[in-house]
């Protein structure tokens, strides 16, 4: 039921650097705000970024996001093993809002 | 600091009916939307639910909508969500989120409780 598509995983070494795309249309990512969620594993999801680009005060900048068009992209820097989790791209349309597919970090 | 806490999961057959509750602390929960979201086993997340703060507009997604209700009682610091004609597709942990007015992401979640809908 996922409107929003991501790639299923990505993986990288401990510091390389990995990007999540979260692909939409002009209803949703198009017209909207993009949020991103870091859900490790056995918890609850988390705030990552916030208005497409905007951290919470506790996450480090080794998290960024961006968007374009109907797309939108998280990049994380200097991947670290405890980064490996389940990562969700956020939007809304209409007063609903959706989720993305999810995409899976390895860290390798 | 801001507390969600859940309530009110377990195991219930298909059609039966089950009612979750989210504890909310640390906060005026008054001033905030509140969601349900839900995530199947092994599965991405799945909104389920909004309310606005003072519960004037509530929206579902087509999946869930006529079998669940959302409601609150900001005089309770409580989120409900009620489930009817429950589903084996309904399975799920269900976790509520708070959302701040105006904006349009949850900052902060539950920890979940796992609704198990089985004969």
């Amino acid at each position: 039921q996922s409107v929003l598509t991501q790639p299923p995983s990505v993986s990288a070494a401990p510091g390389q650097e990995v990007t999540i795309s979260c692909s939409g249309t002009s209803s949703n990512i198009g017209n909207n705000y993009v949020s991103w969620y870091q859900q490790l594993p056995g918890t609850a999801p988390k705030l990552l970024i916030y208005d497409n680009e905007k951290r919470p005060s506790e996450i480090p900048d080794r998290f960024s996001g961006s968007k374009s068009g109907t797309s939108a992209t998280l990049g994380i820097t200097g991947l670290q093993t405890g980064d490996e989790a389940d990562y969700y791209c956020g939007t809304w349309h209409g007063g609903r809002r959706v989720f993305g597919t999810g995409t899976k970090v390895t860290v390798l | 600091q801001v507390q969600l806490v859940e309530s009110g999961g377990g195991v219930v057959q298909p059609g039966r009916s089950l009612t979750l509750s989210c504890a909310a602390s640390g906060f005026i929960f008054g001033h905030y939307a509140m969601h349900w979201v839900r995530q199947a086993p092994g599965k991405g997340l799945e909104w389920v639910a909004v309310i606005a703060y003072d519960g004037s507009n509530i929206y579902y997604p087509d999946s869930v909508k006529g079998r669940f209700t959302i409601s609150r009682a900001n005089f309770r610091n409580t989120l409900y969500l009620q489930m009817n004609s429950l589903r084996p597709e309904d399975t799920a942990v269900y976790y509520c989120a708070r959302e701040e007015y105006g904006e349009y992401y949850f900052d902060n979640w539950g920890q979940g409780t796992l609704v198990t809908v089985s004969s």
